[in-house]
């Protein structure tokens, strides 16, 4: 079946630090990949996502590269703002496009 | 912002009440998802539709019905909540089908707690 595995949080970092949270999935077929960010109190927005393989979404600095042949769709960031303070969601999306699986979340904190 | 509201946005109700959520949506998408998050499980499926009147199961579907007779309206009932079903729940709307439109777009959330 379908799921995703996201690294284990909570992640503390200092401002202007290099961030990776790592994300590796199982799928049938040829799944679409997404990261999503959960700002307090919010729903969840999305941040980048990737169609195919080798693809690499980006956004607001963040990056992530549909790896097959790793099953893996790291998030990274060369330098993370206080404001970067969230929590993460990888996801997929199985071929049909009509259901998504959701990895457990990564809790990001940037201190000064 | 993708247009969904969910109402309401906070809720507390007793043991045993049957609660209904609303989700709204203002973007004519197909499918719409009803989700609850809660510490340690991430966010599972609960139930979503693919179009009018027509909806299916997710991963955590017990104690919980939905129903959809407008395109833009997905109403989420507990029959008779309970103190398990204590969560925040969401929304999510997606054009999935066409091509390139498999993005999900969440709503803010409701915050319900069972007494």
């Amino acid at each position: 079946g379908n799921s995703v595995t996201q690294m284990e949080g909570p992640v503390t970092l200092s401002e202007e630090a290099f961030l990776t949270i790592n994300c590796t999935y199982t799928a049938t077929g040829y799944p679409s990949l997404f990261w999503y960010v959960q700002y307090p109190g919010e729903g969840l927005q999305l941040l980048l996502k990737a169609t195919k393989a080798d693809d690499k979404g980006s956004n607001k600095g963040f990056e992530a590269t549909y790896r097959k042949e790793t099953t893996s769709f790291h998030l990274e960031k060369g330098s993370v703002q206080v404001s970067d303070s969230a929590v993460y969601f990888c996801a997929l999306s199985d071929f049909t496009g009509n259901q998504f699986y959701f990895g457990t979340g990564t809790s990001l904190t940037v201190i000064p | 912002d993708a247009g969904i509201t969910q109402s309401p946005r906070h809720k507390v109700t007793e043991t045993g009440t049957p609660v209904t959520l609303r989700c709204h949506q203002t973007e004519n998408h197909r499918y719409m998802y009803w989700y609850r998050q809660d510490p340690g499980h991430g966010l599972r499926l609960i139930h979503y539709s693919y179009g009018v009147k027509d909806t299916d199961k997710g991963e955590v579907s017990d104690g919980y019905s939905v129903s959809r007779s407008k395109t833009e309206d997905f109403l989420l009932t507990l029959e008779s909540a309970t103190s398990s079903q204590t969560s925040v729940y969401f929304c999510a709307i997606s054009g999935a089908g066409k091509p390139g439109a498999e993005t999900q777009y969440f709503g803010p959330g409701t915050r319900l707690l069972v007494l």
